[in-house]
């Protein structure tokens, strides 16, 4: 499976952006997806995890109210809606899929990252 | 939340080096973790899932051990293709926190 994030670029504090992962594989509906962000210079920090079927979702503390990570499996597609964005959301954005489909074992699988970047 | 403590930050170390890297976690997570490569500008790579597995096609010098609170990654020689920032991740609970991370440059 292949994973393409888009929907990155510059937005006001305050601001909202989505950010789209489109996903190669016809079994995306059968894949944990998460996303995970890298602050300019900094380490990985988890933000969101959605379960194969959309029903189970979690969110780091920081986004949670913020956030809403969503997926349309008919179109193998996950999707990082982001309001009330925030300086402290800038960073490189990453889907990632749950290594054997599930959430304990790690992510195999990465897109190229797409770049938050929030400023006036 | 769980807080993952990588040791050390930095890490100076040849070519053939065996190079270990330690995670502490702040509560027990049994064998949930996994560790990561991540070369600049690139998006991490898996390289160990349950905490001593290794994951497909990564090289066998590359190892992992521990469970509950205490974890390693080893390289057994390192090459010139491994220098860059490993890290952990805990996948016990949420947040599935990442620890800051250990940068592998040449001596």
């Amino acid at each position: 499976v292949q994973l393409l994030e888009s929907g990155g670029g510059l937005v006001q504090p305050g601001g909202s952006l989505r950010l789209s992962c489109a996903a190669s594989e016809s079994t995306f509906n059968t894949f944990a997806m998460n996303w995970v962000r890298q602050a300019p210079g900094q380490g990985l920090e988890w933000v969101a995890s959605i379960s194969g079927s959309g029903g189970v979702t979690n969110y780091v503390a920081s986004v949670r109210g913020r956030f809403t990570i969503s997926r349309d499996n008919s179109e193998n597609s996950l999707y990082l809606q982001m309001d009330s964005l925030r300086a402290e959301d800038t960073a490189v954005y990453y889907c990632a899929k749950g290594a054997f489909g599930t959430s304990y074992y790690g992510m195999d699988v990465w897109g190229q990252g797409t770049t938050v970047t929030v400023s006036s | 939340d769980i807080q993952l403590t990588q040791s050390p930050p930095f890490l100076s170390a040849s070519v053939g080096d065996r190079v270990t890297i330690t995670c502490r976690a702040s509560q027990g997570i049994a064998s949930y973790l996994a560790w990561y490569q991540q070369k600049p500008g690139k998006a991490p790579k898996l390289l160990i899932y349950a905490a001593s597995t290794l994951q497909s096609g990564v090289p066998s010098r590359f190892s992992g051990s521990g469970s509950g609170t205490e974890f390693t990654l080893t390289i057994s020689s390192l090459q010139p293709e491994d220098f860059a920032t490993y890290y952990c991740q805990q996948l016990n609970s949420y947040p599935q926190t990442f620890g800051q991370g250990t940068k592998v440059e040449i001596k």
